[in-house]
């Protein structure tokens, strides 16, 4: 199974944007790009996910690179809610496995 | 709107002893998976399905038996407990798409925090 890197925090000021980087050198062509984060005491949440384009939704952004090597999470303007560990996660498109690593903890500034 | 419901939500076991815990979903996804989380790590995949019938293991599968009869449950066995299976257990299921894709979002439940002593 492939694996993802990420860094164990990041401190972002709130209504700034935040880029959350995800290294995943050995991804393969079937692996989708998962992004979830999880509050404290709570279950995971989704965020977004993608194949090889880049992904806008309501919570967030993905940006793939070309080479689908590394991802990027954007939230576009950070609240004290998005404090969290967020996930980057490669799930298998053969097997359907979901393999999370330890993710980072995001911790947002007032 | 119950969505992905576990139970217990808190249990303490003895060393030794076993139990089930419950994982029902009421959105008739196909896909369902048990996760451990240890404290202050990630989440690591037990076992999963992908459907009433199948299941395969996951990266931690040792000690821990699942089923899935139906589509709806899928519970989680502890043959023998043992103090490193100390933990809080996640439930989480996926649906398929006519194409037979996933969605991709996986809804998971409030969690199954479990002490063995």
């Amino acid at each position: 199974d492939a694996k993802t890197t990420q860094p164990n925090s990041m401190e972002s000021n709130e209504e700034e944007p935040v880029h959350l980087p995800c290294n995943h050198s050995t991804i393969s062509g079937t692996d989708y790009i998962h992004w979830y984060r999880q509050l404290p005491s709570q279950g995971p949440e989704y965020v977004i996910h993608g194949l090889t384009s880049n992904v806008n939704n309501r919570m967030a952004s993905l940006a793939i690179a070309e080479d689908r090597k590394s991802s990027t999470l954007i939230l576009h303007r950070a609240t004290l809610r998005d404090a969290a560990v967020y996930y980057c996660i490669l799930r298998d498109g053969g097997t359907y496995k979901y393999i999370f690593g330890t993710g980072t903890r995001l911790k947002v500034l007032a | 709107n119950a969505g992905v419901t576990q139970t217990p939500k808190f249990q303490v076991l003895k060393t030794g002893q076993s139990m089930t815990l419950q994982c029902a979903q009421d959105m008739n996804h196909e896909y369902m998976s048990w996760y451990r989380q240890d404290p202050g790590m990630g989440l690591r995949l037990i076992h999963y399905s992908v459907g009433a019938g199948i299941t395969d293991q996951g990266e931690v599968p040792n000690g821990y038996n699942v089923s899935r009869s139906t589509t709806e449950d899928f519970p989680l066995r502890l043959l023998s407990a043992a103090p490193s299976q100390t933990s809080v257990y996640f439930c989480a299921s996926s649906k398929r798409k006519s194409t037979g894709s996933y969605t991709g979002e996986l809804f998971f439940g409030e969690g199954s925090r479990l002490t063995v002593l």
